[in-house]
């Protein structure tokens, strides 16, 4: 069975910390992705990595980078994390020559930051 | 820009009713794609449908309907004679074909609760 995995389901750190959010994923897909979902705003695309070392901006990258240097790993990270960074992250792949249900969810990191 | 607009923020209904989860989109795209996915309380997203801009025939999956209207900009998702496990969020998507890789525009989700 295919796999996205995030290596916390909660977290709780303190305002200006460095925060990462890991996300593996044992399937080979080229595309991986990271959303934030808040209530009454459903998910927002924070950013996303089409190849290793690649990455693009997605609607809502101020505060946060990524990383890809391998292909199944696609770590965000907050590097001062504000209060207004709480909130439910989800990393999600996609296999390019697959069909379009190939957008695998993991099961989200809920993080706090205090 | 894309855009998912799902009205409805939350549905309560009574296990064995009807509902159905409405969903509009906007694009420029001649070629889109739109996804419905649930969101059970464990968190993670489920893959439930995906539709291509040039196939409007409705479908069909046991209890679960699909009513895609390209002149409406429409993507509704019935369920027939609810039960209590389809209490979840569910999410409208649009896929964005351009670029260096497919995005998914999300709606803002409806929350279904279904008593007994």
């Amino acid at each position: 069975d295919v796999k996205v995995t995030q290596s916390s389901r909660y977290l709780v750190k303190r305002t200006g910390e460095k925060v990462f959010l890991e996300c593996v994923q044992d399937m080979d897909h080229e595309n991986m992705f990271w959303y934030r979902q808040d209530p009454g705003l459903g998910l927002r695309l924070i950013y996303f990595s089409y190849d290793v070392k690649m990455k693009e901006k997605g609607d809502i990258p101020e505060g946060y980078s990524v990383s890809r240097e391998k292909k199944e790993r696609f770590s965000l990270i907050l590097e001062s994390a504000s209060t207004n960074q709480t909130s439910m992250y989800l990393c999600a792949s996609r296999d390019t020559g697959g069909s379009d249900y190939g957008y695998t969810f993991g099961s989200g990191t809920r993080l706090t930051v205090v | 820009a894309q855009k998912v607009t799902q009205a409805q923020t939350e549905i309560s209904v009574v296990e064995k009713e009807d509902v159905t989860l409405d969903c509009v989109y906007e694009t420029r795209d001649t070629t889109y794609y739109l996804f419905w996915y649930k969101q059970p309380p464990s968190g993670e997203l489920v893959f439930l449908i995906r539709r291509n801009s040039f196939d409007e025939q409705n479908e069909i999956s046991g209890r679960y309907s699909w009513n895609f209207q390209k002149s409406t900009s429409s993507f509704n998702f019935t369920i027939t004679a609810s039960q209590v496990v389809d209490s979840a969020v569910y999410f409208c998507a649009l896929r964005d074909i351009t670029g260096t890789a497919s995005k998914l525009t999300f709606g803002t989700g409806t929350r279904l609760q279904v008593t007994l």
